[in-house]
């Protein structure tokens, strides 16, 4: 059974600090790993998609990577506006409903 | 493009009322998917339709939810009868069939049953 497990659960920094959220998995034939920022009454905000280990994507103060097991998405001098909760999901086999790990709600005090 | 369009955003509803959710995919995607989100158990796949076709509907919780896709453009998720249990928010999300699989998620309808 495929299985991605986030963590951590909840992460508070202050502006500017930088820290790293992790997304791991455990599936067969991995197609596609997809990041997603979710705010408080809002649905999942796409945010990237990785193919391969090795492959990595930014977008502003986010960073994306991947490696055979796990995601990282790095969060460079965050600032407030950035405090949301992080979904990852994965898509895999032949499968066409990528499961979601549970989130990591990141909170960014100014 | 306006993306997935969800209504209603917010019902509030008695227990045993019928409770219809509805969603518009966006243009030209051909897949679409309904979830449930709640704190105890995160986002959970309801149902999925390719095509207008219903493909997988394991995850819909008993037979009182039900679903339907009339046509490329539209989806219903109804609740019949709706249950205290039931209160969470339910999001419809759509996907094209190549590219980047992405799935882009509409607003949600958040539901509460009393």
């Amino acid at each position: 059974e495929d299985q991605v497990t986030q963590s951590p659960e909840a992460l508070r920094l202050q502006e500017g600090e930088s820290s790293s959220l992790n997304c791991s998995y455990t599936v067969s034939g991995l197609r596609g790993l997809f990041w997603y920022r979710q705010d408080p009454g809002k649905g999942p905000e796409f945010l990237f998609t990785l193919y391969s280990a090795g492959e990595e994507k930014e977008k502003e103060r986010l960073k994306a990577t991947l490696t055979k097991k796990e995601s990282f998405l790095h969060i460079t001098a965050p600032k407030p506006e950035d405090s949301a909760t992080y979904l990852c999901a994965v898509l895999a086999g032949g499968s066409y409903i990528p499961t979601f790990g549970r989130g990591t709600s990141l909170i960014v005090h100014p | 493009d306006a993306g997935v369009i969800q209504s209603p955003r917010h019902e509030v509803t008695e227990m045993g009322q019928e409770v219809t959710l509805r969603c518009k995919p966006i243009s030209g995607h051909d897949y679409l998917f309904w979830y449930r989100q709640t704190m105890m158990r995160g986002l959970e796949l309801l149902i999925y339709f390719n095509n207008n076709v219903p493909i997988d509907d394991s995850g819909m919780p008993e037979d009182r939810f039900s679903a339907k896709m009339p046509n490329a453009s539209f989806s219903t998720l109804k609740i019949q009868p709706s249950e205290p249990r039931d209160s969470a928010v339910y999001f419809c999300a759509s996907r094209t069939s190549g590219g980047q699989e992405t799935q882009y998620f509409g607003p949600g309808t958040r539901l509460l049953v009393l």
